[in-house]
């Protein structure tokens, strides 16, 4: 029962570099989002997706750009990595309409030197 | 727009001590309420929900009543185990732009049981 899995799990990165996160769902979700946590600040959504080929922006959107090509994934891009963006990443999937709940990746931690 | 108001952490506790953790929110509309923990080292995991005024929702000894009158919905156990330190937050299911919905989250409460 794989659920979410998120990859790479760790990831150092410095100023001005870019990468990818990956995120892949085995559930047949429609919806899928990207969050980041910061300390006292909960998880604050970036971007999400609810179908393949769709892509909207959440509360935190600025620096990251996402992809969703095939159903299953969820791509999360840096361009050019800035220290503000040092964080923990979860991705989520979940069914449609309102009262389903989220499943969450495990998490990949990020830090930008 | 939505928002979630939770305590303050951490919380500490004697194992076997009654827990609430408190939760209140701003919503338009009727939003779904829920309760996720976050183990270390681990993502969120669904505790418990409640989709209308009420409702209570409960799940390994831990209960929350949608209470909309008060906007709250407060989440308790009545005898706490060292397993269950960890992170919980709080959370209810926004509706963003073009009627798409995502969760909106506390800031979440850090409890530690001690044996």
């Amino acid at each position: 029962n794989a659920g979410v899995t998120q990859t790479p799990k760790f990831r150092v990165l410095k100023t001005g570099q870019s990468m990818t996160l990956l995120c892949a769902q085995d559930m047949n979700h429609e919806y899928m989002y990207w969050y980041r946590q910061d300390p006292g600040m909960g998880l604050r959504l970036i971007h999400y997706s609810v179908g393949e080929g769709t892509t909207a922006k959440g509360e935190v959107p600025d620096g990251y750009n996402v992809s969703r090509l095939k159903k299953q994934n969820f791509l999360l891009g840096l361009e050019s990595a800035a220290p503000s963006q040092t964080s923990v990443y979860f991705c989520a999937s979940s069914l449609a309409g309102m009262r389903q709940p989220q499943h969450f990746g495990d998490g990949t931690r990020l830090s930008i030197l | 727009g939505d928002s979630v108001t939770q305590m303050e952490g951490p919380v500490t506790l004697s194992e076997e001590a009654f827990l609430t953790i408190n939760c209140t929110y701003t919503a338009t509309g009727y939003p779904s309420l829920f309760w996720y923990v976050q183990y270390p080292g681990e993502g969120l995991q669904l505790l418990l929900k409640a989709t209308k005024a009420d409702d209570k929702g409960s799940n390994k000894g831990f209960e929350a009543t949608y209470r909309k009158e008060t906007t709250s919905f407060h989440l308790e156990k009545g005898s706490v185990q060292v397993s269950d330190s960890a992170v919980y937050f709080c959370a209810l299911s926004s509706f963003m732009d073009m009627g798409r919905r995502a969760l909106t989250f506390g800031s979440g409460t850090r409890l530690q049981v001690q044996p």
